[in-house]
């Protein structure tokens, strides 16, 4: 199974500042020369909701405030500028191989 | 406007087998694969297995075979998922969603919170 490890578990950013959120995965997400790497946003009380897909792909609607990057297996969501609607946990999630994985989440709060 | 409708809540005893549904709408069913994810109060997701309306195979994560059956009613555009013998490691929230074919999830159910109690 791939295996994504978010990090941090918790991140507290000041507004209008810039947040970075990082998920490694164990192997390869890559088919095609796409990385099938997508990201969400769940809001407290909330479902979850696509922001990024392919890796840096936004999804309708979403500013480009949120950004999608990939270096070497490792995956980071930025959010720049950070606004107070932001709060809320981010995961990300592989889609190449059964069983499709998610990371295990990092909870944005505003400083 | 795509929308996926689930069934409420459930209250099982341990052991016991409960069903949960998901009603699509504003697209046609049995053109997108439907998954069900299971996320525990922990906040971890859990990808569950999916199922393709248009020929009924489904595809379940090992860890849910046994545990999870999927099924479908392509008459209603409703997939069901029944979640059997169940303990209270099973209380969670249940989504239903639906993917592309780059694997990710573009519509989400409002989910269904399955509680496990005698």
């Amino acid at each position: 199974n791939i295996v994504l490890t978010q990090s941090p578990a918790s991140l507290a950013v000041i507004l209008g500042q810039k947040a970075t959120i990082s998920c490694t995965a164990s192997e390869s997400v890559n088919k095609f020369g796409i990385n099938l790497m997508h990201w969400y946003q769940q809001k407290p009380g909330q479902l979850p909701k696509i922001l990024i897909y392919n890796e840096f792909s936004r999804a309708p609607g979403i500013p480009a405030r949120f950004s999608g990057d990939e270096a070497e297996l490792n995956f980071t969501l930025t959010i720049e500028p950070v606004e107070a609607d932001d709060v809320a946990t981010y995961y990300c999630q592989q889609g190449l191989t059964f069983p499709l994985t998610f990371g295990s989440g990092t909870k944005l709060e505003i400083k | 406007q795509v929308q996926l409708q689930q069934s409420g809540a459930e209250l099982a005893k341990p052991g016991s087998s409960v069903k949960i549904s998901c009603k699509a709408s504003g697209y046609t069913f049995t053109s997108y694969a439907m998954h069900w994810i299971k996320q525990t109060t922990g906040q971890a997701l859990e990808w569950t297995g999916y199922i393709a309306p248009g020929s009924g195979g489904t595809k379940y994560n090992e860890k849910f075979k046994g545990k999870a059956t999927l099924t479908v009613d392509k008459s209603s555009s409703t997939a069901y998922m029944q979640l059997s013998s169940l303990t209270p490691v099973d209380t969670a929230v249940y989504y239903c969603a639906r993917s592309t074919a780059w694997g990710y999830f573009d519509y989400w159910g409002q989910g269904v919170m399955v509680t496990v109690s005698s």
